[in-house]
């Protein structure tokens, strides 16, 4: 069956380091890997799309890798300040027919970056 | 305009009440979704529309009834609800990313 695996669930970290999130997916060819950040009791916000022939993808402090190979993503957050604590999911959609209207969320890392 | 605007933002109904969720959009999308959301879970589909068109019921019950008017708006009627449909319902519309709606919080009681 199709799963998507992020690791921990949850992250603590010091302010300033760099916090790294893990997205593992099985029995998907994804098109594309995307990664929100959802605040309590708020919708999810678009944070990155990686795509499958993209190695790595930037946005200010945020960093997104995605390896089609080993199956994974990673979501790096550099110089991470205590407002950057939220939940991070990622998502994936699959490529044709039905499911390519599909967006399935991994269940989400909640990081706490201490001041 | 990249919002989704949901309302109301929250609702308290019996279990025999009648009740609707709304959802507009104005970014030309022409994919939206109803997901609903548990306390410290992921956001899980319910329901696909594509132009205007239901695509895809992820099994739901049928006391939850969509309905796409047109490609800006998206209902959730509900009817004879239980405690345990309780959550918050979120609305996304999507071209490509999605973008999400700050949900409506229901409470059944």
């Amino acid at each position: 069956s199709q799963k998507i695996e992020q690791n921990s669930e949850a992250l603590n970290i010091q302010e300033g380091k760099t916090a790294t999130l893990t997205c593992n997916y099985t029995n998907y060819s994804p098109a594309y890997l995307q990664w929100y950040r959802q605040d309590p009791g708020r919708g999810p916000v678009f944070l990155l799309l990686i795509r499958e022939n993209e190695k790595e993808k930037r946005k200010e402090r945020l960093k997104v890798t995605f390896d089609t190979t080993l199956k994974q993503s990673l979501f790096h957050i550099t110089a991470s300040q205590p407002a950057d604590s939220a939940t991070y999911l990622c998502a994936l959609k699959g490529l044709g027919g039905g499911s390519n209207y599909k967006l399935t969320f991994g269940k989400g890392t909640l990081l706490t970056v201490n001041p | 305009d990249t919002e989704v605007t949901q309302t109301p933002k929250h609702l308290v109904m019996g279990m025999t009440n009648k009740k609707s969720l709304k959802c507009e959009q104005h970014m030309g999308h022409r994919a939206m979704y109803w997901y609903k959301q548990k306390a410290k879970k992921p956001p899980e589909l319910m329901f696909v529309y594509s132009y205007e068109k239901l695509s895809i019921n992820e099994s739901v019950p049928s006391r939850f009834s969509p309905e796409c008017p047109n490609s800006s708006l998206l209902n959730l009627h509900l009817h004879a609800l239980q405690p345990e449909d309780s959550a918050l319902y979120l609305c996304a519309s999507q071209n490509t990313e999605a973008f999400f709606g700050q949900g409506t919080r229901l409470t059944v009681v």
